[in-house]
């Protein structure tokens, strides 16, 4: 079963927009992960989050976790075309079993 | 390439036969799982690994899969008479607990195809 469910499902902006994808999860969490995954690859890992932690940064994202409302946000900002792709939040139970969401379908046009 | 490496990438079967896939981890990461993925989909946890002791399984994994890590390096998951429903893309993952929190690495993958 799958714990995470990513908002929206599917997301088309112009490069140098912002997008941003929202993640809610059911249960208690250890850490957040989001994952980026272009057509057919493997997963990249792009911020772990902790629960203790609110927000994270790293180069144009910028990682939200409100473990009261259980939700996360994952902002890309100054899109490039390059960032066309799929992106999971994956929720760490405990140790490291990953629970992840369907995934927002971002597509950056030039 | 030091990251987590998996083979064959693709590999297409019969109905019936048995398939072999295999995962190197990140050096030193103690900890190794196994998912799958179908299209559209999230990837569902399958088995998980520290060292060589396989300590969960899902109930995804029917008796016709099998993991092993045994020497608590590499890993190999065994389909066993494969069927059209295990056509997926099977990710091996590594990671170890002092590393920023338990970052989770994933490899490229191997797609599997039951004809």
């Amino acid at each position: 079963s799958q714990q995470g469910e990513e908002d929206p499902q599917a997301l088309s902006i112009q490069e140098g927009e912002n997008a941003t994808m929202n993640c809610s999860y059911k249960t208690s969490i250890n850490n957040l992960q989001w994952y980026r995954q272009n057509s057919g690859r493997g997963l990249v890992h792009l911020i772990l989050i902790r629960s203790n932690e609110r927000e994270k940064h790293s180069g144009r994202l910028r990682v939200t976790l409100d473990t009261s409302k259980k939700s996360s946000s994952l902002l890309i900002t100054a899109s490039r075309a390059a960032d066309t792709a799929s992106y999971f939040c994956a929720t760490d139970v405990s140790w490291g079993k990953l629970q992840f969401g369907a995934g927002t379908q971002v597509v950056v046009t030039p | 390439d030091t990251g987590v490496s998996q083979d064959p990438r693709h590999k297409i079967t019969k109905r019936g036969q048995n398939v072999t896939f295999r995962c190197d981890p990140i050096s030193e990461h103690n900890r190794l799982y196994w998912y799958r993925q179908t299209l559209g989909q999230g990837p569902e946890f399958l088995t998980y690994f520290q060292n060589e002791a396989q300590l969960e399984k899902s109930r995804l994994l029917s008796d016709r899969f099998s993991a092993e890590r045994p020497k608590g390096s590499f890993s190999t998951l065994e389909i066993q008479r494969t069927e059209q429903g295990d056509s997926a893309m099977y990710l091996c993952a590594s990671s170890s607990p002092r590393d920023s929190g338990n970052t989770i690495y994933f490899g490229e993958g191997s797609w599997l195809t039951v004809v």
